[in-house]
């Protein structure tokens, strides 16, 4: 059974930083474009950043490219995503989701239960 | 970037009813890569449908996805109490960004 947990969400200050992890388990992870997905309070879905199973290619949407970074360890079935210079537009649940498709035409099969990132001073 | 538009934004059925949900994209989806989720409150999004038509693994057959190059829809047959939630598309044609629809919410009358 596919699982995946996130962790690591909270209130943070405007301008302050933030690491996720997300834990998976039940498939083989090092072969498995992973993505973070976010969901504002009481708004829709918005992808947030996707990274391929070795982790050499990343793509990010424009609203946090150049503060957000997503990364995995293999060794450790967990997917990251750094999030430096929180804004209170970043406010949102975070979700953790399988990627599923072929060269980069993804779509998401699996989710997390999501963490809550709050930012306010 | 690929704007979906999702209509109407609420559905109110009764319970048996059919429920028909749009989605409309703002130039064409290649391979009818679309796909639909549903979202219960404060749980997190349920793959339904990939590839416009196929339904995800454990999805009721009332739950039908068709349509390709702009237009999709979303079709339940018969609505149960459990299908009672918001819905999304989302399109994955191109390479990121993927984007989503702004939902369509089916409540119950």
């Amino acid at each position: 059974e596919v699982q995946l947990l996130e962790s690591g969400g909270g209130l943070v200050q405007p301008g302050g930083s933030l690491r996720l992890s997300c834990a998976a388990s039940g498939f083989t992870f090092s072969t498995q474009a992973m993505s973070w997905v976010r969901q504002a309070p009481g708004k829709g879905l918005e992808w947030v950043s996707g990274l391929s199973g070795t982790g050499g290619t990343t793509y990010y949407a424009d609203s946090v490219k150049g503060r957000f970074t997503i990364s995995r360890d293999n060794s450790k079935n967990t997917l990251y995503l750094q999030m430096n210079s929180l804004r209170a537009e970043d406010t949102a649940v975070y979700y953790c989701a399988k990627l599923r498709g072929y060269n980069w035409n993804y779509y998401f099969d699996y989710w997390g239960q999501g963490t809550l990132v709050t930012v306010s001073s | 970037e690929i704007v979906l538009t999702q209509s109407p934004a609420t559905l109110s059925l009764s319970p048996g009813e059919r429920a028909t949900l749009s989605c409309g994209a703002s130039q064409s989806v290649s391979s009818s890569y679309l796909a639909w989720y549903q979202q219960k409150p404060g749980l997190a999004p349920r793959l339904l449908i990939y590839g416009a038509s196929s339904r995800a693994t454990g999805i009721p057959d009332r739950f039908s996805g068709s349509g390709s190059g702009t237009d999709f829809t979303l079709t339940i047959s018969r609505l149960e109490p459990e299908d009672f939630a918001v819905y999304y598309c989302q399109q994955y044609g191109s390479s990121p960004p993927w984007t989503f629809g702004q939902g369509t919410k089916v409540e119950i009358k």
